[in-house]
C-alpha cells in the first residue's frame, strides 16, 4: 500500500517568514495530493490540493509543488501569520486517502 | 448548508459499553469514511465505504463495525468499549464523480472510556 512521510515534525517560524513542509509518498499510481490544516479542537480543513497532471499551484500565500518523479510534493507558505500556526496534513490518494503524519507550525509574532 | 455531522459531540462511557457514533453527510457524496485521531496527531483509517451496502476495513478496525444501508448515513460501532478507545473519532466523506476529490470532515466525536 502507499506510505506517506512527512517532514519536519515541528516547525517555528518568526511572523513573516516562510514555512516548508514537505512529503514523500511511494505509490507512483498515486494520483492526487491535499493539503489540510487542523487549528486546535478543530476539524481538518482542506487548504490547497494538486493534481497528478500539474506541478505547481498557488493561492494567495500558499502554494504546493509536486515531483512525480521524485514522488514528493511539498507546502510553501509564505508571510507567515500568527493565525497560520496550526497542524498540517499532507496526503496522497488513489480511491483512499493517506495521510502523512503531521507537521506542527507555529508562528512567532 | 451541505456538511458532514456527527453525533454526540462528546461521550464519556464505562467501559464494556457498546456506543454507536453517528455521521450524516447532506453532501450528496457515495464515499464515507471513519478515522481515529489523538488531538493533533496521526489520523489512523478505521473503515471506509464506496457506497450503500459498501464496507472495507482500514487499519484499525479489529474492534469496530460499520453499516452503510443509506447513502448519507455512516454509523461506527464499538462492541465492548476500553479505555485504549478513548481518542476523537472524525468522520470524513468525498465526491464519487472523480476519483481525485477532497475529504471534507465532521467535527468529530470526543470519546472518553473510564
Amino acid at each position: 500500500g502507499e506510505n506517506v512521510e512527512q517532514h519536519p515534525s515541528t516547525l517555528s517560524v518568526q511572523e513573516g517568514d516562510s514555512a516548508v513542509i514537505k512529503c514523500t509518498y511511494s505509490d507512483s499510481a498515486s494520483n492526487y495530493f491535499p493539503w489540510y490544516k487542523q487549528e486546535l479542537g478543530k476539524r481538518p480543513q482542506l487548504i490547497i490540493d494538486i493534481r497528478s497532471n500539474v506541478g505547481e499551484k498557488k493561492d494567495q500565500r500558499i502554494a504546493v509543488t509536486l515531483n512525480k518523479t521524485a514522488k514528493h510534493f511539498s507546502l510553501h507558505i509564505t508571510e507567515t501569520q500568527p493565525e497560520d500556526s496550526a497542524v498540517y496534513f499532507c496526503a496522497a490518494s488513489i480511491n483512499q486517502f493517506y495521510f502523512g503524519t503531521g507537521t506542527s507550525l507555529t508562528v512567532i509574532p | 448548508e451541505a456538511d458532514i455531522y456527527q453525533t454526540p459531540r462528546y461521550l464519556v462511557i464505562g467501559t464494556g459499553k457498546k456506543i454507536t457514533l453517528e455521521c450524516s453527510q447532506t453532501m450528496g457524496h457515495d464515499k464515507m469514511y471513519w478515522y481515529q485521531q489523538d488531538p493533533g496527531m496521526e489520523l489512523h483509517l478505521i473503515h471506509y465505504s464506496y457506497g450503500v451496502n459498501s464496507t472495507e476495513k482500514g487499519d484499525l478496525s479489529s474492534e469496530s463495525t460499520v453499516s452503510r444501508i443509506r447513502t448519507e448515513h455512516f454509523p461506527l460501532t464499538l462492541e465492548s468499549a476500553r479505555p485504549s478507545h478513548t481518542s476523537q473519532y472524525l468522520c470524513a466523506s468525498s465526491g464519487s464523480k472523480r476519483s481525485n476529490s477532497p475529504l471534507h470532515f465532521g467535527n468529530g466525536t470526543r470519546l472518553t472510556v473510564t
